[in-house]
């Protein structure tokens, strides 16, 4: 039982350049969300999945775009990568019901010179 | 204004101590109340929750919540050197999608021996 997981793991891109993370969970979760964490702004959610086949906005969307594969796997895209978009990010699968416990990937650091 | 504000630390206390954390938020519509642990470079994890007012003890930890100051709390009795981590709390609107948590930015803690 892996959990959540995420590659790759670490990344160096140029700006302009575009890369895709992925993320997968096997806990049967309908709902899965993709965050950034920065020094001081703690995380914030980018974008979010709630069922399979559903994506809305989060608190920080511009620039990345989201695509459901299936249940399991959420993948970030990031078309034109920016300096403001050197992050770690963070996706998660959410249990269903409440409170919403959040199951974290070990995080993705992305570095945009 | 951020909703949530959490003082980001260090914190540091010698092993034994009461480490004692809080959050301050503005939302009153937040019902939900969790605290998730996050050792360096690792993702988040959830430590325990609390839904609406009141106090909840697990082992070595206690959070409370005092909705009417908009506050919430986490002590750590007997602290260990295994405790050194950032700790972030999150809230929730019942209302709000399950899993829809606002963050506060996190309080890293440093126990020493």
């Amino acid at each position: 039982n892996a959990g959540v997981t995420q590659t790759p793991k670490f990344q160096v891109l140029k700006t302009g350049q575009s890369m895709t993370l992925q993320c997968a969970q096997d806990m049967n979760h309908n709902s899965m969300y993709w965050y950034r964490q920065d020094p001081g702004m703690g995380l914030r959610l980018i974008y979010y999945s709630a069922s399979e086949g559903t994506t809305d906005k989060g608190e920080v969307p511009n620039g990345y775009n989201v695509s459901r594969l299936n249940k399991r796997e959420f993948s970030l895209r990031l078309e034109s990568a920016a300096p403001s978009q050197t992050s770690v990010y963070f996706c998660a699968s959410v249990r269903t019901g409440p409170p919403g416990e959040q199951f974290f990937g070990p995080g993705t650091r992305l570095t945009v010179l | 204004q951020k909703e949530v504000e959490q003082d980001p630390g260090p914190l540091s206390v010698p092993e034994g101590a009461i480490v004692s954390l809080n959050c301050t938020y503005s939302n009153s519509a937040f019902q939900y109340f969790m605290w998730y642990r996050q050792y360096s470079r690792k993702g988040p994890e959830l430590l325990m929750y609390t839904y609406s007012s009141g106090n909840k003890e697990d082992g070595r930890f206690t959070a409370q919540v005092d909705k009417s100051s908009k506050y919430i709390s986490l002590f750590i009795r007997d602290s260990q050197p295994s405790d050194s981590a950032t700790y972030l709390c999150a809230m929730s609107a019942a209302t709000d999608s399950w899993g829809k948590f606002q963050f506060g930015a996190g309080t890293q803690v440093v126990v020493t021996p």
